[in-house]
Formats: structure tokens, C-alpha cells, sequence
């Protein structure tokens, strides 16, 4: 089946500095890739829509400046969290559709921590 | 995309079928309903989908009401590993992006 391979699984970072996270697409091509955050206890929030070529989409609240995000290949598109500030610590989770009717297949998400 | 209701949590017995009910009731004729679950601290899972015939693979059925505006999740023997929080999602057909709503929190008792 699809899989999505999300990278690191953890990271701790300083506040100020920024952090990079992978969503690898293994054994398919993702024209699109989603990112989410998630609150504890709470639902999966859509940050933005990531199209392979092009500019993301941003969810109306979400800094695009804040949280840049680039999909250079149909494999893989990358979350950089710049200036990161403890608020910004969350989980964080990519998705990938494959194919116009079948599902989604998530990464396995990345816990940030910033202090 | 139409807005989902879900109870927020929901018990089963281990062994027992999970009857899980969602809501939506502003579905229209071309948005899938989407099941997906949630395991502690990891990536939601896939489970099953349909639009408006009732459905089943290895994991679950999904019953989808005539009038489409209401859906069960079926997990026939529920097991411990069974235990997450489970979503409802309905999706325009040719749209890109799932939205999430709160789901419910299955837990499984032994």
C-alpha cells in the first residue's frame, strides 16, 4: 500500500532557531501533500496544501511566512518552521493523496517541542 | 464540505461489535463518506470509504443510511488494539483536502 515516511519523529529546538520536517512519499508519486498540527486533545487542524511545481496553499490563520513549506519533487515536501517560539510546539503531520478516489495515507507525524 | 456530528467518546467490550454513528445530515450526491482512526500519538489510519453503497474490507463495514444522511462504522470484534479516536469525514468527490472534525474516542475494555 501507499506510505508516507515523515521526518524526525522528535525534536527539541531552542526558540528562535528552525526546524525542518521530511514527508516522503516511498512508493508512489504525490502531486499533493497536506500538513497538519495537532493540539493535545485535539483535533487534526489543515495548516496547508502543498501541490508539487507550485506555491502551498495556506489555511486562512496559518503564516505562510511562519511555516514554509516546498514540495520540489513528487516524493517529497518539506515543513520549516522558522522562528520557532514555544506556541509553536505541536504535533505535526503530513498526508498524501494517491490517486482521485482512493484515500489518504498520513506520515507518522513529528512531535516539536521548543524551548 | 459537509459538516460531520459524532458522539465525542463511546465504550465496547473487547470481543463485542463497535457500532460507531456519525452524522450528515448536509451530505450532498457527490461528497464520500471517509473513515479514518487515530492511535495515540501517531498518523491517522485509513479504514474505509463510500459514497452511497454500504461497504466492507478487511478492517470494517460502513453502512450508509438511503438517504445518506447518517453512517455507521462497523468493527466487527473489537479488540484492545481497537482502542482510538475515530473520524468521520465527508469530502467533495475531486476536491483535495480532508477536514477533520472532532471524532470519537473509542475505548476498548477487556
Amino acid at each position: 500500500g501507499a506510505v508516507v515516511s515523515q521526518h524526525p519523529s522528535w525534536v527539541i529546538c531552542k526558540s528562535g532557531t528552525s526546524v525542518k520536517i521530511e514527508c516522503r512519499s516511498l512508493d508512489f508519486q504525490a502531486t499533493t501533500m497536506f500538513w497538519y498540527r495537532q493540539f493535545p486533545k485535539q483535533s487534526l487542524m489543515l495548516m496547508a496544501t502543498s501541490n508539487e511545481g507550485s506555491k502551498a496553499t495556506y489555511e486562512q490563520g496559518v503564516e505562510k511566512d511562519k511555516f514554509l513549506i516546498n514540495h520540489a519533487s513528487l516524493t517529497l515536501s518539506t515543513l520549516t518552521v522558522t522562528s520557532a517560539h514555544p506556541e509553536d510546539s505541536s504535533f505535526y503531520i503530513c498526508s498524501a493523496r494517491f490517486g482521485m478516489n482512493y484515500g489518504y495515507t498520513f506520515g507518522s507525524g513529528t512531535r516539536l517541542t521548543v524551548v | 464540505d459537509a459538516k460531520t456530528t459524532q458522539p465525542p467518546s463511546m465504550d465496547c467490550a473487547e470481543g463485542r461489535a463497535a457500532n460507531l454513528p456519525c452524522n450528515h445530515s448536509t451530505i450532498s450526491g457527490n461528497e464520500y463518506v471517509y473513515w479514518y482512526r487515530q492511535i495515540h500519538s501517531q498518523g491517522p489510519q485509513y479504514i474505509i470509504h463510500g459514497l452511497k453503497n454500504n461497504e466492507t474490507n478487511e478492517m470494517a463495514s460502513l453502512i450508509i443510511t438511503e438517504d445518506r444522511k447518517s453512517s455507521t462504522l462497523i468493527l466487527p470484534h473489537a479488540t484492545l488494539r481497537d482502542t482510538a479516536v475515530y473520524y468521520c469525514i465527508v469530502r467533495i468527490q475531486g476536491a483535495q483536502k480532508l477536514v477533520f472534525g472532532q471524532g470519537t474516542r473509542l475505548t476498548i475494555n477487556p
